[in-house]
């Protein structure tokens, strides 16, 4: 009931397209969902992060689609560049010290 | 902004050797993370620390232990070092839970000490 199920391992894209990561959770009472994104040779950054109480959050390009019901939540990429290839980590918390992060996708967007 | 440093980029030792590892934040957080990161498992976390002296185990304690004795630094300790620790190991800090911005728990992370334990 702890896991992250993250989705895919990998990610290949040319420029302008829209890549999708896709997460599952078990447990109903994780309330805290966020994204990191992870450049070579950097630690991981918070992107963007959601709460259950909505189904979607954009920021910039980038968009959390939330489905409670079937727990599932995915990253959207709108317009991808090449400097969005990076390594991208979702996770899930129902306390947001402790946080559950998915295995990472690497995501190459190619010119 | 918000600086996490982690004392080497790359180490390498020996089997059986005690390592340190050592993380320093600047921004007065009081929480403090060491996760490990493997290929295909993610960000695994190895303990948690929520104030001076004080600390919890994560999901893979085992082979790990930590200090901290100030506020702003905390080490992660391999009492006998072996081969199966040989990872990217990443510190955090982060503010403790609350406040009403979703951002407030963002855990910042330093950029990581490469170990290969021969």
């Amino acid at each position: 009931q702890q896991q992250v199920k993250q989705s895919p391992q990998s990610l290949i894209v040319q420029k302008g397209g829209i890549p999708i990561i896709n997460c599952a959770y078990e447990n109903t009472a994780f309330d805290y969902f966020p994204w990191y994104q992870q450049f070579p040779g950097k630690g991981p950054a918070l992107l963007i992060a959601i709460r259950p109480d909505v189904s979607e959050k954009k920021e910039g390009r980038f968009t959390i689609s939330f489905n409670k019901s079937a727990k599932q939540f995915s990253l959207h990429i709108m317009d991808s560049q090449p400097g969005d290839s990076a390594t991208y980590f979702c996770a899930a918390s129902k306390d947001p010290d402790k946080l559950i992060f998915g295995t990472g996708t690497r995501l190459q967007v190619f010119p | 902004d918000v600086k996490v440093t982690q004392s080497s980029r790359y180490l390498v030792k020996r089997t059986g050797e005690k390592v340190f590892l050592e993380c320093v934040q600047d921004m007065d957080h009081e929480n403090m993370f060491w996760y490990r990161q493997d290929p295909g498992l993610g960000l695994r976390l190895i303990y948690f620390s929520y104030d001076v002296k004080m600390k919890e185990k994560g999901d893979i304690p085992e082979g790990y232990s930590v200090s901290r004795e100030k506020k702003e630094r905390f080490s992660l300790i391999l009492e006998s070092a072996s081969t199966n620790q040989t990872s990217m190991y990443l510190c955090a800090s982060s503010l403790p839970y609350g406040g009403g911005s979703i951002s407030y728990n963002e855990q910042f992370f330093g950029p990581g000490t490469r170990l290969t334990v021969l």
